[in-house]
């Protein structure tokens, strides 16, 4: 069965600094991998996602993400963070036919 | 706004009661899913709906059921309530059921069991 790994519940930046939330999964076949963001009091929202094709993708916001499979990774990035970007962030992976497996959250902080 | 509408936005009910939480789908999206996001356990997938057939089951319990409508919005029943439902229930539709297909979220219905 597929599974997700964030390392870190919660990560804290300073406004400004590179942003490195890192995901880790398991999935016996190749996988499709996302990341999402969930503002306070809403609900998910799509920021990227790896399907096929190029590694390095591009998402909303400034973020972008890279899926490494022989490190079985798909770290999120943003070179300069915004207070803006404050948030729960999950990594999600799904393999096969079987819908949205998530991870636990990380929580961005982004200090002044 | 994604397009995908819950209801109720909040809920608070007594243990051992039963409730409905209903999810209205983006206009032309056959698939629905249900999510249970709780401090402990994260996101948890529970079942999926697509053109009013079940297709997947996660860790959905034998208290909770759900059904998608022929005007494809979905319905999610919880009963004999307990303490530890309490969580945010969340909604989400995507046009087809295969896995690039992106998943559009609502915001989520917050249960509170008293």
């Amino acid at each position: 069965a597929q599974s997700v790994t964030q390392l870190g519940s919660h990560v804290s930046v300073s406004e400004g600094a590179l942003v490195l939330l890192r995901c880790n999964y398991s999935s016996s076949v190749p996988p499709y991998l996302f990341w999402y963001v969930q503002y306070p009091n809403q609900g998910l929202q799509l920021l990227l996602k790896y399907t096929t094709g190029a590694t390095l993708v591009k998402g909303i916001n400034g973020f972008e993400a890279e899926f490494k499979k022989s490190e079985t990774s798909f770290h999120l990035t943003k070179p300069s963070a915004h207070m803006s970007d404050a948030a729960e962030y999950f990594c999600a992976v799904i393999s096969g036919n079987t819908p949205l497996v998530f991870g636990k959250g990380t929580r961005l902080s982004v200090i002044a | 706004d994604s397009g995908v509408t819950q209801t109720p936005k909040h809920l608070i009910t007594a243990t051992g009661q039963r409730v409905t939480l209903r999810c209205s789908p983006r206009s032309g999206d056959l698939s629905v899913y249900w999510y249970q996001q709780s401090l402990d356990q994260g996101l948890q997938f529970l079942i999926q709906y697509y053109n009013g057939e079940e297709r997947a089951k996660g860790n959905i319990l034998e208290r909770f059921s759900a059904q998608q409508f022929p005007d494809l919005h979905s319905e999610l029943n919880l009963s004999s309530l307990e303490l530890g439902d309490s969580a945010l229930y969340f909604c989400a539709s995507s046009v087809g059921q295969g896995p690039s297909t992106e998943a559009f979220f609502g915001q989520g219905t917050r249960l509170t069991v008293v």
